[in-house]
């Protein structure tokens, strides 16, 4: 079957731009995740969604970042007023239930350039 | 909060043999789990082999093994056989069995096959 989606590929913006980013996660997959990899660095936990519960925002750096899922499938990550920090490769990951022995699926994330 | 540290940011390694690649860990838990994920210049990141940490057990994926050490909270990876197709960004991972969602993930270490 098909695996998690994401787009864009690449996007490039200026600073102080807004940015939308997409994730279509597996189908079936009640959990999905966000995660921030920037140059160098590990991948750093964003926000996760579980079914109907409210989301984990713990990871989102800051008030310029947010997330919704909508109707339990399709997942939007929102970037306001870009900063050039925020260039990275964002990943997008679903599993089946969320819960710690669940296999997480990564998509190929969406390169974001800030310039 | 955990902290996952992969000590080696480059690894070389000749096709045909072996080579192990390093993660240590920090946790005050028990019961958690590990990972290894490879992460191709098509940036999707892939699961390679995952451990429990209640089994003494080491895991074996086909060409890839793993030596869990949990007093001394290190978990390598071993690479058998090495093939080009192995050249990769390898990350480790943890993930309480607790709270269950989000992996904490090490930087990496860059794994080149010569031929």
């Amino acid at each position: 079957g098909a695996g998690v989606s994401q787009s864009p590929s690449n996007k490039v913006t200026e600073k102080g731009k807004d940015v939308e980013l997409r994730c279509d996660p597996i189908s079936g997959h009640t959990a999905l995740y966000w995660y921030r990899q920037s140059l160098g660095q590990g991948l750093e936990f964003l926000i996760y969604f579980q079914g109907n519960s409210a989301p984990d925002k713990s990871g989102l750096p800051s008030d310029r970042f947010s997330a919704e899922r909508t109707g339990g499938s399709v997942s939007t990550l929102t970037i306001q007023r870009t900063q050039q920090e925020d260039s990275a490769v964002y990943l997008c990951a679903s599993s089946l239930y969320g819960g710690p022995t669940d296999t997480q699926y990564f998509g190929p994330g969406t390169r974001l350039t800030v310039l | 909060a955990q902290t996952v540290t992969q000590s080696q940011p480059e690894m070389s390694v000749q096709e045909a043999e072996t080579v192990t690649l390093s993660c240590t860990y920090d946790t005050s838990e028990s019961d958690y789990y590990l990972f290894w994920y490879k992460q191709p210049p098509s940036r999707q990141m892939i699961l390679v082999i995952r451990q429990e940490a209640y089994k003494q057990q080491n895991a074996t994926e086909n060409r890839f093994s793993v030596n869990f050490q949990k007093a001394a909270k290190s978990f390598s990876l071993k690479i058998s056989d090495s093939q080009l197709g192995d050249a990769a960004m390898y990350f480790c991972a943890y993930r309480s069995a607790n709270s269950g969602y989000a992996l904490n993930f090490g930087k990496g270490t860059s794994l080149l096959v010569t031929p």
